[in-house]
């Protein structure tokens, strides 16, 4: 069974630039979740969603990050403009009928 | 970059030695607990898990314990080899939820 899927593994680019990440979960998980991790820390939940519905954002950048997911599988997380304390992992992670969550190798981000 | 990873708490230990690593999670609500390990460039990895209803699990070379009267969770890794190096975080997930909160990581390095 194949993993979490996430591209690219690594994006850099000008402040102010913007910047997509794309997520694809296991097969049949319903819940995704976009993590922000830096260096050093652990992961920090940016946004959850159950099947298409974001079920908790509130520690999303509103003004300038967005995610969607529209048909419930697969996930996309934009930052626009990009700002030099955006450099970090991205981490995608999903969960199926049990408790456990898995994540994907991330996208690691650099703002020049 | 690098500096920020340093200041993790590190266990260093001799290969063929155990490794006890320790997490204090800080909901007492908290009914179900994972350990994830994460290697340099990597997402994290599931170790091994357990609920609130439970005080050890065991795994393969791994075993976990959970003390909910100090609010304290713990990693077992028998005979500790080079492949065991890595950051290594605690997940707390609160009960009627699927959100996760991770604890702040212990880097373990193993010595030859």
């Amino acid at each position: 069974e194949a993993g979490v899927v996430q591209s690219p593994r690594y994006k850099i680019i000008e402040k102010k630039q913007p910047v997509a990440f794309w997520c694809n979960p296991i097969s049949g998980h319903n819940t995704l979740y976009w993590y922000l991790q830096n260096l050093g820390q652990g992961p920090e939940l940016l946004i959850r969603y159950e099947n298409e519905e974001a079920v908790d954002d509130s520690q999303l950048p509103k003004d300038r990050f967005s995610a969607e997911r529209l048909k419930g599988v697969d996930s996309t997380l934009k930052i626009q403009p990009a700002e030099l304390g955006d450099s970090a992992v991205y981490l995608c992670a999903s969960r199926g009928n049990t408790d456990t969550q898995y994540f994907g190798p991330g996208t690691r981000l650099t703002v020049l | 970059g690098e500096s920020v990873g340093l200041h993790l708490p590190t266990l260093s230990v001799q290969e063929g030695d155990n490794s006890i690593i320790n997490c204090a999670y800080s909901n007492s609500a908290s009914d179900y607990f994972i350990w994830y390990k994460q290697e340099s460039g990597k997402g994290p990895q599931f170790i091994i898990d357990i609920r609130s209803n439970m005080d050890k699990r065991q795994g393969q070379r791994v075993t976990v314990l959970l003390n909910k009267t100090v609010k304290h969770l713990s990693l077992q890794i028998a005979a500790t080899q080079p492949g065991d190096s890595a950051v290594y975080f605690c997940a707390e997930k609160t009960s009627g939820t699927y959100k996760y909160i991770f604890g702040t990581g212990t880097r373990l390095k193993v010595l030859a």
